[in-house]
């Protein structure tokens, strides 16, 4: 079956711009999650989706928003970027209380 | 909150047995997860372990510890592509508001010598 897919896999913006990620979660899975992974960081938690409802929030400011449709699909905006939101955005979906799967990536650029 | 503690890097030889430490201090606990993150590549998963004890999966083992708020992920037979990252996450517990979150380590970059 198909995997967690996310687009863009590679984006460039300018400070101040904002950006929209995309993920289409394995079929069958209604949640998703998103984590931001930076080299000095490692991978951090922003938010999860389960049903078009946020169930938790991670420790972000609030330049960082999600949603999820009816189809499980999520996507996940970044308002007025900064250098510092340059980062691999990963997208994860599971099952129920399964282990989550994650899809390759947004590899974000903020110049 | 989450603190979750693995070593930066470790090296090992082709062929040997390589244990990747994980302790951690949580608010909650429900489950901890090892994934595996090749340079570029997506984290995928390896184990799980939500009681104490060791869960076999092949050349793959973990180990949990919680009332020692500890774990170790044993990696056997080592093999060159084994050289990857090793990611340790914490999952919170469930509420009404938790949902599913993974608080994860920063990870601990093994490198696979011949």
């Amino acid at each position: 079956k198909a995997g967690v897919t996310q687009t863009p896999r590679y984006l460039i913006k300018t400070r101040g711009q904002q950006v929209t990620l995309s993920c289409s979660p394995i079929s069958g899975h209604r949640s998703v999650s998103w984590y931001q992974q930076t080299p000095g960081q490692g991978l951090q938690f922003l938010f999860e989706y389960f049903s078009e409802t946020q169930r938790n929030k991670g420790n972000f400011p609030g330049r960082f928003s999600g949603r999820q449709f009816s189809n499980s699909r999520s996507e996940m905006n970044v308002s007025t970027l900064e250098l510092g939101d340059s980062a691999l955005y990963l997208c994860a979906s599971s099952k129920g209380t399964a282990e989550a799967f994650f899809g390759q990536g947004t590899r974000l650029t903020v110049v | 909150g989450q603190n979750i503690d693995q070593p930066t890097e470790m090296t090992a030889t082709e062929g040997a047995i390589v244990q990747i430490n994980c302790t951690y201090q949580t608010s909650g606990f429900n489950g901890l997860f090892w994934y595996q993150q090749h340079a570029g590549e997506a984290p995928t998963f390896l184990s799980y372990n939500v009681l104490d004890g060791l869960e076999e999966k092949g050349r793959f083992s973990s180990f949990l510890s919680r009332s020692k708020g500890y774990s170790y992920l044993l990696l056997k037979e080592l093999q060159m592509k084994d050289s990857a990252s090793y990611l340790c996450a914490v999952r919170d517990p469930p509420n009404s508001n938790s949902g599913y979150a993974l608080n994860f380590g920063k990870g601990t970059s093994l490198l696979v010598t011949p």
